[in-house]
């Protein structure tokens, strides 16, 4: 399986900009990265993705390097709702869309 | 519409028994996701159906099974329950090719 590297864990004041690294440096040319989000007590949610270029939604923005080897997903205002631990993922389609979840960065957001 | 949803929230077995959870996908998804998540720990991949058939499966022994129906709905059964079965068990459905996934809210196992 394709592995992801995170930090354990970041802190952020509240109202500023959050940036979640992430390396894969086994990553192949059809693997997508997904960042998932999983707040206490609950399931986990999707966030974005994308393979090649950036992508921005309304959650979040998804930075990826030009040899792909690694990413940084961009909060760009983080609330208190955003705290939550972040999963970088590999959907490896030689796996047959196996996702593998990461240890993740556990994001705390202090007022 | 409804999100995925998961049947029972919580359930108490005792070791050797079995336990079978039940998930229901978003409307049109034909592709559901099984996921075990022990206190602490990472979700570890569990199993993958799509229209009807087993896909894939991860590193777990064969007394975790389940099953797709028809109307795409899914069951996961544990047999011969052990202590470290307990977790939480959380499953995700898309459209196939996994584009998005959609999480339930998952239900807490418990073997005592």
């Amino acid at each position: 399986d394709a592995k992801t590297t995170q930090p354990n864990s970041m802190e952020s004041n509240e109202e500023e900009p959050v940036h979640l690294p992430c390396n894969h440096s086994t990553i192949s040319g059809t693997d997508y990265i997904h960042w998932y989000r999983q707040l206490p007590s609950q399931g986990p949610e999707y966030v974005i993705h994308g393979l090649t270029s950036n992508v921005n939604n309304r959650m979040a923005s998804l930075a990826i390097a030009e040899d792909r080897k690694s990413s940084t997903l961009i909060l760009h205002r983080a609330t208190l709702r955003d705290a939550a631990v972040y999963y970088c993922i590999l959907r490896e389609d030689a796996a047959g869309n196996k996702l593998t979840f990461g240890g993740g960065t556990r994001v705390l957001v202090k007022p | 519409e409804a999100g995925v949803t998961q049947s029972p929230t919580h359930l108490i077995k005792t070791r050797g028994q079995q336990a079978t959870l039940r998930c229901s996908p978003i409307s049109g998804h034909t592709s559901v996701y099984w996921y075990q998540q022990a206190l602490g720990l990472g979700l570890q991949f569990l199993l993958w159906y799509d229209e009807g058939e087993e896909r894939n499966r991860g590193n777990f022994p064969p007394r975790f099974s389940g099953r797709q129906f028809p109307n795409y709905s899914s069951e996961l059964n544990v047999n011969a329950l052990e202590l470290e079965d307990s977790a939480l068990y959380l499953c995700a459905s898309s459209l196939v090719g996994w584009g998005q996934a959609f999480f339930g809210q998952g239900t807490r196992l418990t073997v005592v």
